[in-house]
């Protein structure tokens, strides 16, 4: 159980495009969705925590007009990053909390995007 | 504040243990293990709660000091499987939705 699934896995987009990633939890309603960011060889850091029907809470320095996220619903949030340029190349990451144990983050397999 | 993982990497041979601390200078609700394997996401390994901990499962296993906002993975007899990176992930407090805060990693190498 507890399985998060995320779409696309890779995705290889031109400058001042806009790429939506879906983030769902398959088998439990997710409580709460979370959005990492990971460049190379270096740690997550967390993007924004979301609950479904209401605003994202952003990290300091995350723009949110860039980082769209909306969760619409216990088993899906999307991130839309827009007019994406070749420095917001990363592997992002969602993890869920929810079902039968409310501590633990549940990650999905991360989407790596790459801009041209 | 981001917590301090040590070592920043290791090296064993298989069937030798290791030690991964971690430690914050902030007072912590919980801390959480992961293990990443290159191009992958991070998998769950454990999560320890406030009141002082520790867990295990296989020849993984975990411990808390809440005093010293500190927790150590205990990794035994390693075999191949453990190589990766391993996070901790830190929680301050009750209302902090969760929130985990991510140490740099302990890339973790074991050799035949």
């Amino acid at each position: 159980g507890a399985v998060v699934s995320q779409h696309p896995s890779w995705v290889i987009c031109k400058s001042g495009t806009s790429v939506k990633i879906e983030c769902r939890s398959l088998d439990f309603q997710a409580t709460t969705m979370f959005w990492y960011r990971q460049f190379p060889k270096q740690s997550l850091m967390l993007m924004a925590t979301s609950n479904e029907g209401s605003k994202a809470t952003y990290e300091q320095g995350v723009e949110k007009d860039k980082f769209l996220i909306n969760h619409a619903s216990l088993t899906l949030s999307t991130l839309t990053v827009t007019s994406a340029h070749p420095e917001d190349s990363s592997f992002y990451i969602c993890s869920a909390t929810g079902g039968t144990s409310l501590d633990t983050q549940y990650f999905g397999p991360g989407t790596r995007l790459l801009v041209l | 504040q981001q917590p301090v993982q040590s070592p920043q990497a290791v090296i064993l041979r298989e069937g030798e243990d290791a030690v991964i601390n971690c430690s914050s200078s902030k007072a912590l609700y919980s801390v959480h293990w992961y293990r990443q394997k290159h191009g992958e996401a991070p998998v769950f390994l454990m999560i320890l709660l406030k009141g002082g901990e520790q867990k295990g499962h296989d020849k993984i296993s975990a411990s808390f000091n809440e005093k010293k906002q500190q927790s150590s993975l205990y990794l035994t007899a390693s075999q191949l499987s453990y190589s990766g990176t391993y996070f901790c992930g830190t929680e301050s407090g009750v209302g902090s939705q969760g929130n985990l805060i991510f140490g740099k990693g302990t890339k973790l190498s074991v050799k035949p």
